[in-house]
């Protein structure tokens, strides 16, 4: 079946460092992928998305390039801040608007100043 | 984008008795939505699957009589939870899908406490 794998956290970085969250997935299908963040106390919301292959989904400052050939779907910022520590979510999704989505046990990413 | 709305964002509930949640898709016609739950610091659990006017398809371990859900419109599905006791404190999230895009839009949770 499908599945979502992607690194554990939690990852701890200092302000303006890279980062880089990795994501690997598997699908019988041509499926589309997400990146989710959730802040603290808060719900979910999308990051970014790919629906096709050498897509790059890019949202502020992240971005994340589906890559059908290695299955991945990594994260970067090239400088983080403190704002950004929260939980990512890698997921992916067949397409098919009934379909559900299916997530990583998430990355947890606290940021220094 | 799309907005779903989860109310309330807390709750607190005393033990046996019953919490209904609400998930509303506000700007489009949510076809189907998803209930998760999510225990600390861990990642979400699917609980069930709801496409409108027909019965929830639950997942393996979830109790079907005790999470009811309820999707009646377009744009409303509800999870009520019954007979609450302390184990089901957590951290419930809708989301909601339709149209064409294949992503799908999260409400902002509803933290249950069951005291």
């Amino acid at each position: 079946g499908n599945s979502v794998t992607q690194m554990e956290g939690p990852v701890t970085l200092s302000e303006e460092a890279f980062l880089t969250i990795n994501c690997t997935y598997t699908a019988t299908g041509y499926p589309s992928l997400f990146w989710y963040v959730q802040y603290p106390g808060e719900g979910l919301q999308l990051l970014l998305k790919a629906t096709k292959a050498d897509d790059k989904g890019s949202n502020k400052g992240f971005e994340a390039t589906y890559r059908k050939e290695t299955t991945s779907f990594h994260l970067e910022k090239g400088s983080v801040q403190v704002s950004d520590s929260a939980v990512y979510f890698c997921a992916l999704s067949e397409g098919s608007r009934d379909d559900k989505i299916i997530f990583g046990k998430g990355t947890r990413l606290h940021i220094l100043p | 984008g799309a907005v779903v709305s989860q109310h309330p964002s807390r709750v607190i509930c005393k033990s046996g008795t019953s919490v209904k949640i609400e998930c509303r898709s506000l700007d489009f016609q949510a076809t189907t939505m998803f209930w998760y739950r999510q225990f600390p610091k861990q990642s979400l659990m699917l609980m069930a699957t709801s496409n409108e006017g027909s019965k929830a398809t639950y997942e393996q371990g979830v109790e079907k009589d005790k999470f009811l859900i309820n999707h009646a419109s377009l744009t409303l599905s509800t999870l009520t939870v019954t007979s609450a006791h302390p184990e089901d404190s957590s951290f419930y999230i809708c989301s909601a899908s339709g149209g064409t895009l294949p992503e799908a839009f999260f409400g902002q949770g509803t933290r249950l406490t069951v005291v």
